[in-house]
Order: structure tokens, then sequence, then C-alpha cells
């Protein structure tokens, strides 16, 4: 059964920086790519990245191209989604799931997380 | 930049059918995906490919493709239909792009 575990909520404040992390397991992990998707509070979805964690092969949706990094290490079967800096602005769920690309480059996800809630505050 | 618009909202009562457009505002049109979020959950894949439905999604989700509009429709709609309806597709360049979504609610 394929299953992504993502780590627990976070409370930060603005400036500081925050790693989160999805495990996948029930599938192998480095021939699947990995995604990440925001949900800010009461708002739709939002297509932030994936990465081939084969080969770490990345792509970033314009919005959030250097805004944060998406990474994976493969021999724990763990995709990160990681800020340098967080913002008010970076409160929202956010949401790994599996990507199966179907041609092109453009596909979509199959299994998702249950989610990490980020809520920045002073 | 790419945009993929659905309707806010989408009212029906239980057993009849609802339909849930998504129009590109750009060609060529790319393959269409749907997924259904119930309140406090994960969202869930209902379509891919404009119409193939997942093993695990009931017959009565169905999708359809016309010029660049794609069409959810859930026919004989059930209480445990009401939910948030997102379309996702890509554009040109490869970066993959979520509609506004669609709440259905059952009357």
């Amino acid at each position: 059964e394929v299953q992504l575990v993502q780590s627990g909520a976070e409370v930060k404040k603005p400036g500081e920086s925050l790693k989160i992390s999805c495990k996948g397991s029930g599938y192998r992990f480095t021939s699947y790519w990995i995604g990440w998707v925001r949900q800010m509070p009461g708002k739709g979805l939002e297509w932030m990245g994936i990465i081939y964690p084969g080969d770490s092969d990345t792509r970033y949706s314009p919005s959030f191209q250097g805004q944060v990094t998406i990474s994976a290490d493969k021999s724990v079967n763990t995709a990160y989604l990681q800020w340098r800096s967080l913002k008010a602005s970076d409160t929202a769920i956010y949401y790994c799931a599996t990507a199966l690309i179907v041609v092109r480059g453009q596909g979509y996800f199959d299994y998702w997380g249950q989610g990490t809630l980020v809520t920045v505050s002073s | 930049s790419y945009e993929l618009t659905q309707p806010p909202s989408v009212s029906v009562s239980p057993g009849q059918t609802a339909r849930i457009t998504c129009s590109a505002d750009a060609l060529p049109k790319q393959y269409a995906y749907w997924y259904q979020q119930k309140p406090g959950q994960a969202p869930v894949l209902v379509l891919y490919k404009d119409s193939e439905r997942p093993s695990e999604i009931p017959e009565r989700f169905s999708g359809s493709s016309s010029g660049t509009t794609v069409t959810l429709t859930i026919s004989g709609v059930q209480a445990e239909d009401e939910a948030d309806y997102y379309c996702q597709s890509a554009d040109s360049s490869g970066a993959w792009v979520f509609g506004g979504g669609t709440k259905l609610t059952v009357l």
C-alpha cells in the first residue's frame, strides 16, 4: 500500500527557516516523482513543484521558484520542502503527493500525504 | 499566465446530475485531471486524462472534453459527494496548474 506520511504541524516566526518532510513507503521511492501543493487558509490548491528522487531532477512553479527548495533523500525515502526565511504569507497547509508524468512533462498527483500545517506568526 | 476557470459553486439535489466545467484560456489544451477534497482532508484523484477513472472511484463520476473545456459529471449525486472539486492541467512549459475550485453542494 502506497503511503506518504508528512511531518507534524509547525509554528514559526517570520524570518525563521523551516524544512518539512514527506516519507514514502509501499512503492519504489526512486521511480516516482513527488510533488508539493500549497493550500492557503480557505483557498484553493497551488502547484509548487516536483522532484524525481532517482536523480533529483526538480521542476518548480514560476510562482515558487526561488522562494522554496524541494529536495529528496533516497536513502530514507523522504522528500523535503524548505524555506530559508518564512513570511506570514507562507501560512498554509502543504501537501506532498506522488506524481505521474503522462506526456511532455505534464501529469497528475495520485497518492497524497495527510498535509502539514505551517503557521507563521510573530 | 495559464489559467483554468471553474464556477465557484454548483448545487444539485440528491439523485440529480452535477456538471462542473473547467475552461482553459489558451490552446493547445492538455489533459485535465480532477480532484475531490472534503473538509479537513487531503485531495483525492477522481479522474485522470480527461475521463479515466481510478479503480476505487464510483462509476457515477465521468469526464468529457470539448475544445478547451473539460467537464466533470457526477450522475445520481449522493450526499457524500458534497466537496470541493479542482481541475488540474499543465501549460505549454510543463508547469502544472490548478483551477480555482468548485464547491459542490448537495441540497
